[in-house]
């Protein structure tokens, strides 16, 4: 099976940088992704690594290390808006996504 | 463009009841995938189907059933409701394995 950590809440203030990680165990992976999702929303897509290294889209960031099966999401600029839960999740060649349960961001003034 | 459409959006089922939960994307995507969502929790894999007339179990398929019948449409079905299935369940399609997933806004079914 497949089984992902992540920290469960993270707190930062507005305009700073924050970092989320995601540890993961699985057989046959493709890629991990990640996923934003507003309270009462629903789950978005931020990013998506295949390979080793850093990929970067506007103030988010994602990277990947597959010798390790680890990567992280790495918000820049924090806003009031980016409060919200993050979710890694593993791309695993089944064609549906194992996600992790969550990093609850909350950013503060 | 109306991408992941999902039916109905609150639902409230006394134990026991039978109910489908429906989805349809128009994105002629081949890939759709239920998940559930519990307080607090990741989204836990139902049941998903790469394509018409082929489906598959996920991490949590007991007391669910699901059919794709169309490339649009992938419906599913609970069959003799349970307060553990009280959830949100969101129903997703893509258009190939590493691809992004659309998300529908969601079902919010309360079994009482």
């Amino acid at each position: 099976g497949q089984s992902l950590e992540q920290p469960s809440e993270v707190t930062a203030v507005e305009g700073a940088i924050v970092q989320i990680n995601c540890t993961y165990q699985t057989s046959g992976f493709y890629g991990l992704s990640w996923y934003q999702q507003h309270d009462g929303g629903a789950p978005t897509f931020l990013s998506y690594n295949a390979l080793d290294g850093l990929e970067e889209t506007g103030r988010f960031s994602s990277f990947l290390s597959r010798s390790d099966s680890y990567g992280y999401l790495l918000l820049q600029e924090l806003q009031m808006k980016d409060s919200a839960s993050y979710f890694c999740a593993v791309h695993t060649g089944r064609r549906a996504l194992t996600f992790g349960s969550g990093t609850r961001l909350q950013v503060q003034p | 463009n109306a991408g992941v459409t999902q039916t109905p959006k609150f639902q409230v089922l006394k134990t026991g009841q039978s109910m489908t939960l429906q989805c349809a994307q128009d994105m002629n995507h081949e890939y759709m995938s239920w998940y559930r969502q519990d307080p607090g929790m990741g989204l836990r894999l139902i049941h998903y189907s790469v394509g018409a007339g082929i489906t598959d179990q996920g991490e949590v398929p007991n007391g669910y059933n699901v059919s794709r019948s169309t490339t649009e449409d992938f419906p599913l079905r609970l069959l003799s409701a349970a307060p553990s299935q009280t959830s949100v369940y969101f129903c997703a399609s893509t258009k190939s394995a590493n691809s992004p997933l659309h998300f529908g806004n969601g079902t919010r079914l309360t079994v009482t």
